[in-house]
């Protein structure tokens, strides 16, 4: 069983066009994260939120919007794509209340702007 | 601020020798200290995690890793690597507790295996 989720896997797009990434944890964690791992595997958050609210804001352009629609879920949305958005996202997750709790990775999104 | 340095982006060693993977740490507060691995095409593992107990924290693959607050390191080591090793590792920072945690990351060490 998959614990953390997300689609696409690949994502192939033009600059300026706008798109969605799927994240989904069947862990029961309360906590859920976007990263950002650059052309050089620099890992750096972008969001996290907790229970649906948003806790963390790393100063990320307002083209990108987190969703959390229910705490299994958190998809990130972004408008106006730009080649600098390349790189691949990651989404995690963990449970609140946990000292120095393992964040769980997904597999990964890939995206390519053109 | 919490930071992490990774020295040396990439390491080689023979299969069979040990492996060092540097890290140093910089934080306000006592830290909590993470190594994830990363292979090819996946996302991140935990390999251990410090959280002020047992200053040599013992992982998974027969990784450990020891906490040295005057050094203000948390070095990885496996006594005999494996051609499995090859992978991307990250050590990661970590200032708050119970959840909603910020990790701060190195910039990765990559681990070739010579066989």
């Amino acid at each position: 069983d998959t614990a953390v989720s997300q689609t696409p896997k690949y994502l192939v797009t033009q600059m300026g066009n706008d798109k969605s990434i799927k994240c989904e944890q069947n862990l029961g964690h309360d906590t859920m994260y976007w990263y950002k791992q650059d052309s050089k595997k620099f890992l750096k958050i972008m969001f996290s939120y907790n229970n649906k609210e948003l806790i963390i804001n790393e100063t990320v352009p307002n083209r990108f919007s987190p969703k959390s629609p229910d705490k299994a879920h958190l998809n990130l949305h972004i408008n106006s794509l730009e080649l600098g958005d390349s790189a691949v996202y990651f989404c995690a997750s963990s449970q609140e209340g946990t000292l120095a709790g393992e964040q769980f990775f997904g597999p990964g999104t890939r995206l390519t702007v053109l | 601020a919490q930071s992490v340095t990774q020295l040396g982006s990439h390491v080689s060693v023979s299969e069979g020798a040990l492996v060092l993977l540097r890290c140093n740490y910089s934080s306000s507060v006592p830290p909590y200290l993470f190594w994830y691995v990363q292979y090819p095409n996946q996302g991140l593992q935990l390999l251990l995690k410090y959280t002020s107990a047992a200053t040599l924290v013992k992982g998974i693959n027969g990784f450990e890793a020891e906490f040295k607050k005057s050094e203000t390191s948390f070095h990885l080591t496996k006594p005999s690597a494996h051609m499995s090793d090859a992978a991307e590792y990250f050590c990661a920072v970590s200032e708050s507790n119970f959840g909603n945690e910020k990790l701060t990351f190195g910039t990765g060490t990559r681990l070739t295996i010579i066989p």
